[in-house]
């Protein structure tokens, strides 16, 4: 059965400090993962694909990375706008489309 | 463009009622699925469409719970006789039909059943 594991479920920052969120997985046969934003009262809103291990994307603030059993997204001196919970998904290379998230770190940045 | 629009936002159903909600996804999305998210929790998949096909419900918890998108676009979710354990948000996401495009989330509808 595929699984996604994220740590830690929550993290408190202060503005400028950088860290990390790891996204565990297993999964038979991976096609992509995904990282999502999600603020509250909103549906998750999409960041990021990774489609195999030691690839990396960057959008602002965030970088994501990959390896055959996990994945990091790094966020370096984040603000205050950057608060939310961070979803990861894995999606198998058979069967359909099907997302299968994890449970999310809920990120706090305080200025 | 226009995204994913999901309604009622809200919707409070009495335990034993029947609800539905409803889903536009962007046009010329040809896959469309249903997610549903409890509090504090990753979303759970629930059923996909592929055009008016529906492909996969293995994730409906029970047979209270009918999905349909008769003509390919627009998608209702449909519960019947609710129980309290149904109380939760209730996600649609559209998709290119490529494997990997990534889905567009609405941004919900958020059913109490009391």
């Amino acid at each position: 059965e595929d699984q996604v594991t994220q740590s830690p479920e929550a993290l408190r920052l202060q503005e400028g400090e950088s860290s990390s969120l790891n996204c565990s997985y297993t999964v038979s046969g991976l096609r992509g993962l995904f990282w999502y934003r999600q603020d509250p009262g909103k549906g998750p809103e999409f960041l990021f694909t990774l489609y195999s291990a030691g690839e990396e994307k960057e959008k602002e603030r965030l970088k994501a990375t990959l390896t055959k059993k996990e994945s990091f997204l790094h966020i370096t001196a984040p603000k205050p706008e950057d608060s939310a919970t961070y979803l990861c998904a894995v999606q198998a290379a058979t069967g359909f489309q099907k997302l299968v998230f994890g449970t999310g770190t809920r990120l706090l940045v305080s200025p | 463009g226009a995204g994913v629009s999901q309604s009622p936002r809200y919707k409070v159903a009495k335990r034993g009622q029947d609800v539905a909600l409803r889903c536009d996804p962007i046009s010329g999305h040809v896959s469309l699925f249903w997610y549903q998210q409890a509090l504090g929790q990753g979303p759970e998949f629930l059923t996909y469409f592929q055009n008016e096909a529906q492909l996969d419900k293995s994730g409906l918890p029970s047979d209270r719970f009918f999905a349909e998108r008769p003509e390919g676009s627009v998608s209702t979710l449909k519960i019947q006789r609710t129980q309290q354990e149904d109380s939760a948000v209730y996600l649609c996401a559209s998709s290119l039909a490529s494997g990997n495009s990534p889905l567009h989330f609405g941004n919900g509808t958020r059913l109490t059943v009391t």
